[in-house]
């Protein structure tokens, strides 16, 4: 059974502070990784994707993929009390036909 | 990003009653739209992956006779709640791909059965 783990938190920082994300993933064939962010009562929202191994930026974000330790993180930099929200790690493969896996999610403070 | 839209945004019903559920892409086309349940302060749960022109694939445990979805085109797909009950309530979202792995979520639909 294919299973992504994050830890539950709450990952509490400080405003302006780095937070780190990380979630583990069991599928080796894993090809797409996704990060969700989504607010208490609301749906997901798309905030970054990676296939390959490295780092991949947007903004404040950073995504960063170890396929051979089968890891896959978000750095937030400058976190704002805006960036207070659940964190979803998602991941698919060709051989679960792209029907994404999710983990539990990270809540993330980020206090004034 | 894609813009998924999901119809109605909440509802309120009777025990018993059917509830239907609309989700469109609204700037894509979408073979595959997929419907998730969330209960309060838990996570995600896929109940049913729906291709366009055919079946939906339902999750282990999920009741297909009570949870019906529609997907007949590529921009749209329901889901009706048929005989609905309390425990029937939660927040129902639905999420669209595009291209081969992608998706969009839509804003979610609040369910609450009396």
């Amino acid at each position: 059974q294919k299973e992504v783990e994050q830890n539950s938190g709450p990952l509490s920082v400080p405003e302006g502070a780095i937070a780190s994300l990380n979630c583990t993933y069991s599928d080796r064939g894993s090809q797409s990784f996704f990060w969700y962010r989504q607010y208490s009562g609301k749906s997901p929202e798309l905030i970054m994707f990676i296939y390959s191994n490295g780092d991949k930026e947007d903004g404040r974000f950073t995504a960063q993929l170890n396929k051979a330790s089968q890891y896959v993180s978000l750095l937030i930099r400058d976190s704002q009390p805006s960036d207070s929200a659940t964190y979803l790690c998602a991941v698919s493969s060709s051989g679960g036909s792209y029907i994404p896996t999710f983990g539990r999610g990270t809540s993330l403070i980020v206090h004034p | 990003g894609a813009v998924v839209s999901q119809h109605p945004s909440r509802v309120i019903c009777k025990s018993g009653t059917s509830v239907k559920i609309e989700c469109r892409s609204l700037d894509f086309q979408a073979t595959t739209m997929f419907w998730y349940r969330q209960f309060p302060k838990q996570s995600l749960m896929l109940m049913a992956t729906s291709n366009e022109g055919s079946k939906a694939t339902y999750e282990q445990g999920v009741e297909k006779d009570k949870f019906l979805i529609n997907h007949a085109s590529l921009t749209l797909s329901t889901l009706t709640v048929t005989s609905a009950h309390p425990e029937d309530s939660s927040f129902y979202i639905c999420s669209a791909r595009e291209g081969p792995d992608t998706q969009y979520f839509g804003p979610g639909t609040r369910l609450t059965v009396l």
